[in-house]
């Protein structure tokens, strides 16, 4: 078990380009979990899969990112077009049906930063 | 899910029991409490949770009142590396798959 894995670490990028993260959950964990946190506040809910399948969305996600989760296994969350209100920490967290009350695993983060 | 109220910052000395409070009086019956912490730079890192008994783990106890209407973490020789922001967090089970993380309390333990 090597925990959730979040890559980059940290990302600068010019305002309007697209931006990709990725995200490695713990491997047994089917389901996965998108969290954005900006200065001075607690993470905030993006989206959430099971396997494969995107199940839920926070009207936090705007038609600027997209969530893809292909083979049930690793997940990216994408950014098109960036704005300076994006810049934030992008936070991923996995955890297996049936075990979401002992909480959630949480990786890292990826730190964006739009100049 | 219900409200929580965290004071915004504390202080503990290193070695001495940090008493986190939490006040969530709207609780309903069916939800838990829920602690995480956040080390800075880090993803939030989830420490305890209860419904009505207290708890207790390597990491933390949790006492929550008799009236379910307020909980305290308790750490019992709080180290420096303890310095972090803890969140309180209220969540039924199977109510979905989010959990709202307010802006917690930022605990500093002190040399």
């Amino acid at each position: 078990d090597t925990g959730v894995s979040q890559d980059p670490r940290h990302k600068i990028t010019k305002r309007g380009q697209n931006v990709t993260f990725r995200c490695d959950p713990i491997s047994e964990h089917n389901r996965l979990y998108w969290y954005r946190q900006t200065l001075g506040q607690g993470p905030e809910f993006l989206t959430y899969f099971q396997n494969e399948a995107q199940l839920e969305k926070s009207r936090l996600l705007s038609d600027r990112f997209s969530a893809e989760r292909p083979k049930g296994s690793f997940s990216t969350l994408e950014i098109q077009r960036t704005e300076q209100g994006d810049s934030a920490m992008y936070l991923c967290a996995s955890s297996r049906s049936g075990t979401e009350i002992y909480g959630y695993t949480f990786g890292s983060g990826t730190r964006l930063t739009v100049v | 899910d219900a409200k929580t109220t965290q004071p915004p910052s504390m202080d503990c000395a290193e070695g001495r029991a940090a008493n986190l409070p939490c006040n969530h009086s709207t609780i309903s019956g069916n939800e838990y409490v829920y602690w995480y912490r956040q080390i800075h730079s880090q993803g939030p890192q989830y420490i305890i949770h209860g419904l009505k008994n207290n708890e207790t783990n390597e990491m933390a106890s949790l006492i929550i009142t008799e009236d379910r209407k307020s909980s305290t973490l308790i750490l019992p020789h709080a180290t420096l590396r303890d310095t972090a922001v803890y969140y309180c967090i209220v969540r039924a089970p199977h109510t979905g798959n989010q959990f709202y993380f307010g802006t917690g309390t930022s605990l500093t333990v002190i040399p």
